[in-house]
């Protein structure tokens, strides 16, 4: 149980392209999504969380306009990056948040999408 | 955030025990000590968690000071997939999980 999933696994596309990610609750519903992300050699940023049906909040230094973030349900969050220069290739990974209080709001991860823009 | 302290890298012999340490000497009364690993190019998996009393599943073992200021994550017997970065993170029930810089974990064969 308590799986996450993404896709694309991988994306490339040309600079000034939008790019959608999905990140997918599979077997539980979450409260909250989370989407962080990851260059070579780092530790993961947090960039968002979002909670279903309300906006996102950012963090510090993220651009809300430029990373787009709709949790339209319990089990999905979508991340477009509109306008993607080549500075944010980047390893983007989502997470989502048990409502299940026995596991204590555990948060899960998904495997992440390799975002290169050229 | 209550922060945490850990060594930016160990080693281990296959198939033995690994003690993987963490200061978390701020730690406060709601937060919750979480354990998570991530392999290369993969998303971090959660590995366990825990509040006072030491923890066990199938994947490790946590084990958490009296005065909680450090736990030690035991995996019982390494192998090569235990190869990865280890994150010890403190979490407050219904906080974000902030991610520090972890420790890279090599097994030997």
């Amino acid at each position: 149980g308590a799986v996450v999933s993404q896709h694309p696994s991988w994306v490339i596309c040309k600079s000034g392209t939008s790019v959608k990610i999905e990140c997918r609750s599979l077997d539980f519903q979450a409260t909250t999504m989370f989407w962080y992300r990851q260059f070579p050699k780092q530790s993961l940023m947090l960039m968002a969380t979002s909670n279903e049906g309300s906006k996102a909040t950012y963090e510090q230094g993220v651009e809300k306009d430029k990373f787009l973030i709709n949790h339209a349900s319990l089990t999905l969050s979508t991340l477009t990056v509109t306008s993607a220069h080549p500075e944010d290739s980047s390893f983007y990974i989502c997470s989502a948040r048990t409502r299940d209080k026995a596991l204590q709001e555990t948060q899960y991860f998904g495997p992440g999408t390799r975002l290169l823009v050229l | 955030d209550a922060k945490t302290t850990q060594p930016n890298s160990m080693e281990s012999n296959e198939e033995e025990p690994v003690h993987l340490p963490c200061n978390h000497s701020t730690i406060s009364g709601t937060d919750y000590i979480h354990w998570y690993r991530q392999l290369p190019s993969q998303g971090p998996e959660y590995v366990i968690h825990g509040l006072t009393s030491n923890v066990n599943n199938r994947m490790a073992s946590l084990a958490i000071a009296e005065d909680r200021k450090s736990s030690t994550l035991i995996l019982h017997r390494a192998t090569l997939r235990d190869a990865a970065v280890y994150y010890c993170i403190l979490r407050s029930r219904r906080e974000k999980l902030t991610f520090g810089t972890g420790t890279r974990l090599t097994i030997i064969p």
